[in-house]
This record gives C-alpha cells, sequence and structure tokens, in this order.
C-alpha cells in the first residue's frame, strides 16, 4: 500500500532558525513528489521534484529528492513568522503525508 | 476564473440528509480531484477526474459517496445518508494536465459538519 510519511509532526522554532522537514514515501508508479504549504485554508504549491539530487529553490526555501533512498527534504532558512503552517508532502496527487505544523515564534 | 472556487464554503447537516458539494475547477484543466481532510490529517484522496471520465474513485469511503463531472468541468461530490463521521474539510483540486503528477491548484474547501 503507498504511503508518504513526514517528519517531524509539529516543530517550534524561533525567527532566524534553519529547519528541515523530512518526507519518505512508498508509492507505486512514482513520478513525482510536491511539496505543499497549507495556512488556514487551501494547500499551496510549493515545489514539484522529478529528478534525484536536483534541488529546487524558492527564495529562503530549497527541497531535493532522493530518489534511491526514497525521501526528500524541505529546508527553511532564516524563518519568519509568516513561514508558520502545516507543510505537506505528496508522492503523486493521491498520497499526502500527514504534515509538518511548523510553528514559528518572534 | 482566477482559481478553484468551491461552494458552499460551509455545510451543517443533520445525520441523514444528503449534502452536494460543487467545485469549479480553473477553466481549461483536465485533471480534477476529491480529498477529504480531516482536523489534522493531511488530504486523503476520494476520487479522480480526468475530463469527464472518472478514472479513480478507490478513495470514496462508502457506496454512499458518489461524485459526477458530467462535461468535463464543474464536479459535484454528493454525500448521502450522512453520518457523522463525515464531518470533515472536503477539498477539491485541478491540474491542468492529465495524470497525477501535475501540480495541483486547490480550492479553498467546504467544510461540512454532521450533527
Amino acid at each position: 500500500e503507498d504511503k508518504v510519511v513526514q517528519s517531524p509532526l509539529s516543530l517550534v522554532v524561533h525567527e532566524g532558525d534553519t529547519v528541515t522537514l523530512n518526507c519518505s514515501y512508498e508509492v507505486t508508479n512514482f513520478r513525482s513528489l510536491l511539496w505543499y504549504k497549507q495556512e488556514k485554508k487551501a494547500p499551496t504549491f510549493l515545489f514539484m521534484l522529478t529528478s534525484s539530487g536536483i534541488e529546487k529553490k524558492s527564495g529562503r526555501l530549497s527541497s531535493i529528492l532522493d530518489k534511491k533512498e526514497l525521501f526528500s527534504i524541505l529546508n527553511i532558512t532564516a524563518t519568519q513568522t509568516g513561514d508558520s503552517a502545516i507543510y505537506l508532502c505528496a508522492g503523486t496527487a493521491m498520497r499526502f503525508g500527514a504534515g509538518t505544523r511548523l510553528t514559528v515564534k518572534p | 476564473g482566477a482559481g478553484v472556487s468551491q461552494s458552499p464554503r460551509y455545510k451543517v447537516a443533520k445525520r441523514g440528509q444528503d449534502v452536494a458539494l460543487r467545485c469549479d475547477p480553473i477553466s481549461g484543466h483536465v485533471s480534477l480531484f476529491w480529498y477529504q481532510q480531516a482536523l489534522g490529517q493531511g488530504p486523503e484522496f476520494l476520487t479522480y477526474f480526468q475530463n469527464e471520465a472518472q478514472l479513480d474513485k478507490s478513495g470514496l469511503p462508502s457506496d454512499r459517496f458518489f461524485a459526477e463531472r458530467p462535461e468535463g468541468s464543474v464536479s459535484t461530490l454528493k454525500i448521502q445518508r450522512t453520518q457523522q463521521e463525515d464531518s470533515a474539510v472536503y477539498l477539491c483540486a485541478s491540474s491542468l494536465l492529465a495524470g497525477v503528477a501535475d501540480t495541483q491548484y486547490f480550492g479553498p474547501g467546504t467544510r461540512l459538519t454532521v450533527l
């Protein structure tokens, strides 16, 4: 059965800290891993990863995929209070992890 | 439209009532997905449409759940004889391409509360 496991489930940091969120997956017919940020409403897209070892960056966020070890990480540097959200990863559209709830304190 | 829209945003139903939830995807998007998200959990897949064809309904929890997308655009998720365990946020997402590997754009969700 397909599964996506995220860790940690929750994380509390202070502004300026760097965080690393983890996502491991076992998905049949894997083609892409996607990261989303969910605040109060709908998830919003962050990254799509299809190739191993190629880092994708967007501002202070970056992510990388390891298809051999079946995991991905999402890094956020110099965290801000606006980064507080639930971060979801999905192995294809159908299978989401439970999310990591990040809280950034001032 | 500019994004995926869903209606109603909130729905309160008495146990046993039928409900219908609507999703308007981004115009031209081929793929449409429905998810159920319980508090503190990630979205759980319910069903997937490619245009008007329902290609996967393996996530529908029971035969009380039914979804359709008759003209390949707007979709409706219907829940018959609602039960308390159906209380959740129902998310709809669309993506431009066919298949399950493309970026999805989510609607704001419908929060269903069954009393």
